[in-house]
């Protein structure tokens, strides 16, 4: 298909345990986010990349969370030592750049839900 | 910081009533702002974005409005239909450097057949 593609779809582990969360991106889309959306709630900011290059990851809660991007394509969100807290929909998003640095709309995948048991 | 309101949380409309779903947001130094829609289970779809230099946009039966001065943004839904059914939500991009988007916390709106 042509859109974001996240997985797992779903994802439960227990509590202390590492997790990876992966996105793969339209083709050619050079911004890619990573947003956390608890339940009821709108998505919050966790970091940003431009091609392969982290320019913000000021949204992400601690230093347990991870994100990398390393060929500028794929990312992979990693959260180590789960905590129930982090249990919430972990979406991905990406979208084009143009020349003074707009960004087109966002294009967002279907998410990643994570149970912290 | 930025934060942004939507206003009514929830909303129940019989099929083919016109609505409006607010947003407001507490920094008028707004770049854009953009109205999602997002199903159950499902990731959010753009619907309209607008600029800061633009009053408004369309697209069908979907019409969003700004207002930097006041801090608002309206999205009107004309003649409902039950497949309008979602959570509808708007963000907004700060004029700084940070591509990030700010969030409301959704409308969500049900059209009864």
């Amino acid at each position: 298909g042509a859109g974001v593609s996240q997985s797992p779809r779903y994802k439960v582990a227990k509590r202390g345990q590492d997790v990876a969360l992966r996105c793969d991106p339209i083709s050619g889309h050079v911004s890619l986010f990573w947003y956390q959306q608890a339940l009821g709630q709108g998505p919050e900011f966790l970091t940003y990349f431009q091609n392969e290059a982290q320019l913000d990851k000021s949204g992400l809660p601690s230093d347990r969370f991870f994100a990398e991007r390393p060929e500028g394509s794929v990312s992979t969100l990693k959260i180590q030592r789960t905590q129930q807290e982090d249990s919430a929909v972990y979406l991905c998003a990406s979208s084009l750049l143009n020349l003074v640095g707009q960004l087109s709309p966002l294009h967002f995948g279907n998410g990643t839900r994570l149970t912290v048991t | 910081k930025q934060e942004v309101t939507q206003i009514p949380a929830a909303l129940s409309v019989p099929e083919g009533e016109n609505l409006v779903l607010n947003c407001s947001f507490t920094d008028s130094a707004i770049y854009n702002l953009q109205w999602f829609r997002q199903d159950p289970g499902k990731g959010l779809t753009s619907l309209l974005l607008i600029q800061s230099s633009q009053r408004e946009q369309t697209s069908g039966r979907l019409n969003a409005s700004l207002d930097k001065s006041s801090g608002r943004s309206t999205l009107y839904i004309a003649a409902s239909q039950p497949g309008d059914s979602a959570t509808y939500l708007c963000a907004g991009k700060l004029m700084d450097s940070s591509y990030k988007l700010i969030f409301g916390s959704g409308t969500r709106l049900l059209v009864r057949p």
